[in-house]
């Protein structure tokens, strides 16, 4: 199975900021990233796919970015509606694993 | 629109079968290209994928449930049934199932889960 490890596991933040969660696969994913918001009680949204593609609807401030085995969301000013949890999954090869999560909080 | 939901028991005993139903609308499992995911949480921890039916009947399941796990689809009805056998108080968890596209592979609609609770 292909391991992803994300990180931070919890990160504390003000509405304004600019945030990176990073994850980073144990072998070759090549682009097949994608990352997932949820929050309290629901089930997760799609917000990337295929490392940097923004899925419809997702607003602009979400970025995905790939260098090698490492993947990177950025949210390049936070949102009140942004404080969630974010999970990365590759979806190269089955099982198609997910990350740890984080969870984004606010300061 | 796309639309998934979860149904079945929300409480199963040790050893038992638990049997989730997963009725769909939007789009068809026999649509080249398309699959439904199974994908669980416990409370408080992460999603694990538990595994996948595609559109032309083949399945991928995680290896580490596979023993226990089987997929099939009812294309007439729009359904999609997971049965995970020999439950255990470990498998409590929130179960979804979500459509899946190939090509980029993500799942890119969710049902809202069902909690399913293992206790005797």
């Amino acid at each position: 199975d292909t391991q992803m490890t994300q990180s931070p596991s919890s990160l504390s933040a003000s509405v304004g900021d600019r945030v990176t969660i990073t994850c980073r696969a144990s072998q070759s994913i090549s682009s097949y990233l994608n990352w997932y918001q949820q929050k309290p009680g629901t089930a997760p949204k799609l917000l990337i796919y295929a490392a940097s593609s923004l899925q419809s609807g997702v607003p602009s401030r979400f970025s995905g970015s790939r260098s090698g085995t490492d993947f990177t969301l950025t949210i390049s000013s936070l949102q009140p509606e942004d404080f969630a949890s974010y999970y990365c999954q590759q979806s190269y090869s089955t099982p198609y694993t997910f990350g740890q999560g984080t969870k984004l909080e606010i300061k | 629109q796309i639309t998934l939901k979860e149904s079945g028991p929300t409480l199963v005993k040790p050893a038992q079968t638990l049997t989730l139903t997963c009725t769909f609308s939007g789009f068809s499992l026999s649509t080249s290209g398309v699959g439904v995911g199974w994908i669980r949480q416990p409370p408080g921890k992460a999603l694990e994928w538990l595994g996948l039916i595609y559109w032309d009947d083949s399945k991928r399941y995680s290896p580490s449930l596979m023993s226990r796990l089987t997929i099939t689809r009812d294309t007439s009805k729009n359904q999609v049934v997971l049965t995970m056998t020999n439950m255990d108080p470990v498998d409590t968890a929130t179960y979804y199932c979500a459509h899946f596209l190939t090509g980029a592979n993500y799942l890119d609609s969710w049902g809202q889960g069902t909690l399913v609770t293992v206790s005797s």
